[in-house]
């Protein structure tokens, strides 16, 4: 069954560490995309991309940074983690001939303390 | 992309269909209709989308009304995994689903 899997469903931190959020999807997909979500507002696109090595800047992109050195690979790190950045993290991909459809993963629960 | 307006809970008995309304009355002439869901822990998942005719797959049935300002997913046979959170996007064609704003959706719950 084609997939896209987060490294951790459940992660605590402590303040001030950097945090790696890994993404992998198995269905050869150009686009992925990190989201965040939170009650009462929604989905937010943090940061997306379209290609290997390439990254754009979504809604809400202060305080994290993204790495695509591998086409099925996706990571989303928190330079400095915060407590207002704890936050259900959610990864999708699609491919370039079926964009509307964005698959996404099981999501990983951050907590930051 | 044109904004969606959703009501916020439903809940529907198990076994009857459920009917989710959608208003996007900004639509234009090139902008699809999507629909995902998502089960509570779960990342959400596709479920259908459509233009201007209505659609039917395995998941659900999708009716656009003519002038294509709402729409209403339909469950068939609701059971009790479908409890779930429905949202509507309006995007264009083969834009990126990805970069669409979700937002509060309807609730649905459905009771034994």
């Amino acid at each position: 069954d084609v997939k896209v899997t987060q490294s951790s469903r459940y992660l605590v931190k402590r303040t001030g560490e950097k945090v790696f959020l890994e993404c992998v999807q198995d269905m050869d997909h150009e686009n992925m995309f990190w989201y965040r979500q939170d009650p009462g507002l929604g989905l937010r696109l943090i940061y997306f991309s379209y290609d290997v090595k390439m990254k754009e800047k979504g809604d809400i992109p202060e305080g994290y940074s993204v790495s695509r050195e591998k086409k099925e690979r996706f990571s989303l790190i928190l330079e400095s983690a915060s407590t207002n950045q704890t936050s259900m993290y959610l990864c999708a991909s699609s491919s370039d001939t079926l964009r509307g459809q964005a698959r996404f993963g099981p999501g990983t629960r951050l907590t930051v303390t | 992309d044109a904004k969606t307006t959703q009501p916020p809970s439903m809940d529907c008995a198990e076994g009857r269909a459920a009917n989710l309304p959608c208003n996007h009355s900004t639509i234009s002439g090139n902008e699809y209709v999507y629909w995902y869901r998502q089960i509570h822990s779960q990342g959400p998942q596709y479920i259908i989308h459509g233009l201007k005719n209505n659609e039917t797959n395995e998941m659900a049935s999708l009716i656009i009304t003519e002038d294509r300002k709402s729409s209403t997913l339909i469950l068939p046979h609701a059971t009790l995994r479908d409890t779930a959170v429905y949202y509507c996007i309006v995007r264009g064609y083969n834009t990126n689903a990805g970069k669409s704003t979700f937002g509060d959706g309807t609730t649905l719950t459905v009771k034994p």
